[in-house]
């Protein structure tokens, strides 16, 4: 089945260490984007990727870096420079964002 | 910038009834996207609807319609004959033309209760 897969489904990291979630897409999308997502605030956009090799920040890109090496894969790390990292992260693609994205199921990172 | 808002953060309804969830956007755009997710417990996003700006017509799919009014920047989701399978956080997005940039409103919360 077509789909975006998101890992781990729940992740916990000690202040002060980088941490890298995956995505990965199976639908030949073109466009990949990362959201957070803090109760009673939505999503909040993090990166987007339009094509390989390249990418756009969004409005909360501090403390985080992505790549975008292979069209199915658009990794997120967060650094130990993101302050609040605690949340809820939610990978999407696009084939037209016209159309609407798909999501993958998100994965809960917790900092301890 | 864009401004979505929905200021209903929780609603509930009875199974089988009506509800109607608000969203008004902020844009001088005049080509742009509307959309309503639902994100249920698993916390996966799906895509219930959605509503191109230079169409007049209310976008239906199935018991889920908008009223879209483009003049007063508001796009409402009403959902018909409620089941308990419609529980859920449901958000408002909005997107313009030629852009990869989609902003969400905050959600509304609801609960449809036997």
């Amino acid at each position: 089945d077509g789909g975006i897969t998101q890992s781990p489904k729940y992740l916990f990291r000690k202040e002060g260490q980088n941490v890298t979630l995956s995505c990965e897409q199976n639908l030949n999308h073109d466009a990949m984007y990362w959201y957070r997502q803090d109760p009673g605030q939505g999503l909040r956009l993090i990166y987007y990727s339009q094509i390989v090799n390249d990418f756009q920040k969004g409005d909360i890109a501090e403390g985080y870096s992505v790549s975008r090496e292979k069209k199915e894969s658009f990794p997120l790390t967060v650094t130990s420079a993101q302050k609040n990292p605690t949340a809820f992260y939610l990978c999407a693609s696009s084939a037209q964002p016209i159309y609407g994205y798909t999501f993958g199921s998100g994965t809960r990172l917790t900092v301890v | 910038a864009q401004t979505v808002t929905q200021s209903q953060p929780e609603m509930s309804v009875q199974e089988a009834e009506t509800v109607t969830l608000s969203c008004t956007y902020d844009t001088s755009e005049n080509n742009y996207y509307l959309f309503w997710y639902k994100q249920p417990p698993s916390r996966q996003m799906i895509l219930v609807i959605r509503q191109e700006a230079y169409k007049q017509q209310n976008a239906t799919e199935n018991r889920f319609s908008v009223n879209f009014q483009k003049a007063a920047k508001s796009f409402s989701l009403k959902i018909s004959d409620s089941q308990l399978g419609d529980t859920a956080m449901y958000f408002c997005a909005f997107m313009k033309l030629n852009n990869n940039d989609m902003r969400f409103g905050a959600g509304t919360r609801l609960t449809v209760k036997p």
